[in-house]
């Protein structure tokens, strides 16, 4: 049971580049959600999904799509990367009770 | 809107001290809260949850109890160790409506020993 994975670890983009990031989760959750860390901030949700086909807006989308064609999998895509958007980022899959599951974080660096 | 805060760190504690870590919390709805913590490098792993008001959630020596009435769920454990040395995170998750979990900006915590 592997729990929460996300690929790739690091990440380096150029300004204006496009890159998906992989998250998928073996727990058969129907939520999962998408979160940015940035220093002094906490987590902020990006995107979040209750089911397969079903997503939706958090608190800072702009910039992020999202899709959830599988329970299993949740790739967030960044349509053209900023410097703003150089954060760590968090998969997490969660219970209905609110319990979630996070998967270990990409780092990724714009320039 | 729905918030959260918690106490500012760093908490810098000697080992088998007593700790506490304040949060509290705005909701409009009945929401359910959590704290996690967060070891360097790692994601976020939960530590403890309460869904209701006087609810006691407790782990690993930790515990945090759900106050209502004074919208708080204070973090707290008798007697620290190096290996608490982390970040702590409180959160509530909501749903009236919209899907909402929101985090503290977190607290660092290191146990000297």
């Amino acid at each position: 049971n592997a729990g929460v994975t996300q690929t790739p670890k690091f990440q380096v983009l150029k300004t204006g580049q496009s890159m998906t990031l992989q998250c998928a989760q073996d727990m058969n959750h129907e939520y999962m959600s998408w979160y940015r860390q940035d220093p002094g901030m906490g987590l902020r949700l990006i995107h979040y999904s209750v089911g397969a086909g079903i997503t939706d807006q958090g608190e800072v989308p702009n910039g992020y799509n999202v899709s959830r064609s599988t329970t299993e999998d949740f790739p967030l895509r960044l349509l053209s990367a900023a410097p703003s958007q150089t954060s760590v980022y968090f998969c997490a899959s969660s219970l209905p009770s609110g319990e979630q599951y996070f998967g270990p974080g990409t780092r990724l660096t714009v320039t | 809107g729905d918030s959260v805060t918690q106490m500012e760190g760093p908490v810098t504690l000697s080992e088998e001290a007593f700790l506490t870590i304040n949060c509290t919390y705005t909701a409009t709805g009945y929401p359910s809260l959590f704290w996690y913590v967060q070891y360097p490098g790692e994601g976020l792993q939960l530590l403890l949850k309460a869904t209701k008001a006087d609810d006691k959630g407790s782990n690993k020596g930790f515990e945090a109890t759900y106050r209502k009435e004074t919208t708080s769920f204070h973090l707290e454990k008798g007697s620290v160790q190096v290996s608490d040395s982390a970040v702590y995170f409180c959160a509530l998750s909501d749903y009236s409506g919209t899907y909402k979990y929101i985090f503290g900006t977190g607290t660092r915590l290191k146990v000297l020993a």
